[in-house]
């Protein structure tokens, strides 16, 4: 069973507007979360991650946010430029900075002009 | 649908030894694989695009003769590290792009293979 879900598999935003990419996670124990954005061809690229202890953590245009009763977290990016088009990841650590990464499925963010 | 799965998940071995991590697409026909190394601190580094029926192609950095890649099949591909070091330790996660994706670039993560070099 997945343990970390993305129900949405794409999402189109204008340009200028907010985007906001949602990720639920089954087991309570995740300590670390993280999202990653992918270029087609190119290899997951690091963007922001939080830490179980906190509920917000932001980043220039990224800010995540982790609701652990609800053990929902989300990316919002503001404002979403066409650039940001890409495939957001969600992925979540079980034991600290070194465990293991368990990712969801992606969502395919598509910002236009 | 759409499930990758790794195997062994877990492995633990000698130095010098070779180890052997298959990535497999359960439910949907995948000509190219990704494999990929998680260093500390989070980053993900992409070692090496696999693609069924011909050779993989590595990435700038990463030796071809240590980790070597097989993909014989449209559902199955290997990583195989060779005389593995201590260094060698690591997480490694595959990913598969569906066929059927319809010319997006549709890729399922596998749930990667922690690797422990004594």
């Amino acid at each position: 069973d997945q343990q970390v879900k993305q129900n949405s598999p794409s999402l189109s935003v204008q340009e200028g507007r907010i985007s906001i990419l949602n990720c639920d996670y089954t087991n309570s124990m995740f300590d670390y979360f993280l999202w990653y954005k992918k270029y087609p061809a190119e290899g997951p690229t690091f963007l922001i991650s939080i830490s179980s202890i906190k509920d917000k953590n932001e980043d220039g245009r990224f800010t995540v946010f982790l609701n652990k009763s609800a053990k929902h977290l989300s990316l919002h990016i503001v404002p979403s430029q066409p650039g940001d088009s890409a495939v957001y990841f969600c992925a979540a650590i079980l034991g600290g900075s070194q465990g293991n990464l368990i990712f969801g499925k992606g969502t395919k963010l598509s910002v236009k002009p | 649908g759409a499930v990758v799965s790794q195997h062994p998940s877990r492995v633990i071995c000698k130095s010098g030894t070779s180890v052997k991590i298959e990535c497999r697409s359960l439910d949907f026909q995948a000509t190219t694989m990704f494999w990929y190394r998680q260093f500390p601190k989070k980053s993900l580094m992409l070692m090496a695009t696999s693609n069924e029926g011909s050779k993989a192609t590595y990435e700038q950095g990463v030796e071809k003769d240590k980790f070597l890649i097989n993909h014989a099949s449209l559902t199955l591909s290997t990583l195989t590290v060779t005389s593995a070091h201590p260094e060698d330790s690591s997480f490694y996660i595959c990913s598969a792009r569906d066929d059927a994706g319809g010319g997006t670039d549709t890729q399922y993560f596998g749930p990667g293979t922690r690797l422990t070099v004594l």
